[in-house]
């Protein structure tokens, strides 16, 4: 069985910074690529960032770029998002998501974690 | 970028209403396109990929159509365990939600 487990979520100044993790299990985690979606309080859902299951490519939605860090390590089944200058905007329940399909065909995502709140206030 | 816009935002309806919630892209997307379902606390469900490709376990009552840059989901007969928020997302150039569609009992 699939499963996704974020953590690291919490309150956090704005201009700070925090680590998220999702510890993933039931499938190959390194042939996957996986990604981090976040919704805002009574928002909708905002692709956030990806990585390829190795970890040589990184994609990054244009409101967090240059200050968000995607990366992997796949010897502990385990994605990562840091987040450094963190602004109100940011606050949000930060879900991981893995690919549907190892590819090079597009994918959408076909497990979610539960998610993990994240606050940015002072 | 490519804008993906949902209609209507709310849909109210009974149960055995047959509804239809409508995605249209701001470009050619062909058929990558997916649909969930999200309940109050809950992580988004995979419904529909590739347009119409129904994910296994999703009952058959869930369907998907279309291609380029209009795309319908239709529930056939709407049951109260299908009271949730569909969002549209298209998967051909990075990855976009729909703003969603929150369908509520009439």
């Amino acid at each position: 069985e699939v499963q996704l487990l974020e953590s690291g979520g919490g309150l956090v100044q704005p201009g700070g910074s925090l680590r998220l993790s999702c510890s993933a299990s039931g499938f190959t985690f390194s042939s996957y690529a996986m990604s981090w979606v976040r919704q805002a309080p009574g928002k909708g859902l905002e692709w956030v960032s990806a990585l390829s299951g190795s970890g040589g490519s990184t994609y990054y939605a244009d409101s967090v770029k240059g200050r968000f860090t995607i990366s992997r390590d796949n010897s502990k089944n385990t994605l990562y998002l840091l987040m450094n200058s963190l602004r109100a905007e940011d606050t949000a329940v930060y879900y991981c998501a893995k690919d549907r399909i190892y590819s090079s065909e597009p994918s959408n995502f076909d497990y979610w974690g539960q998610g993990t709140l994240v606050t940015v206030s002072s | 970028d490519i804008q993906m816009t949902q209609s209507p935002s709310t849909l109210s309806a009974s149960v055995g209403d047959r509804i239809t919630i409508t995605c249209r892209a701001s470009q050619s997307i062909s058929s990558w396109l997916a649909w969930y379902q999200q309940k109050p606390g809950k992580a988004p469900k995979l419904l529909i990929y590739k347009a119409s490709s129904l994910q296994s376990g999703v009952p058959s009552r869930f369907s998907g159509s279309g291609s380029g840059t209009e795309f319908t989901l239709t529930i056939s007969s709407l049951q109260p365990d299908d009271f949730a928020t569909y969002y549209c997302q298209q998967y051909i150039s990075e990855w976009t939600f729909g703003q969603g569609t929150k369908v509520e009992i009439k």
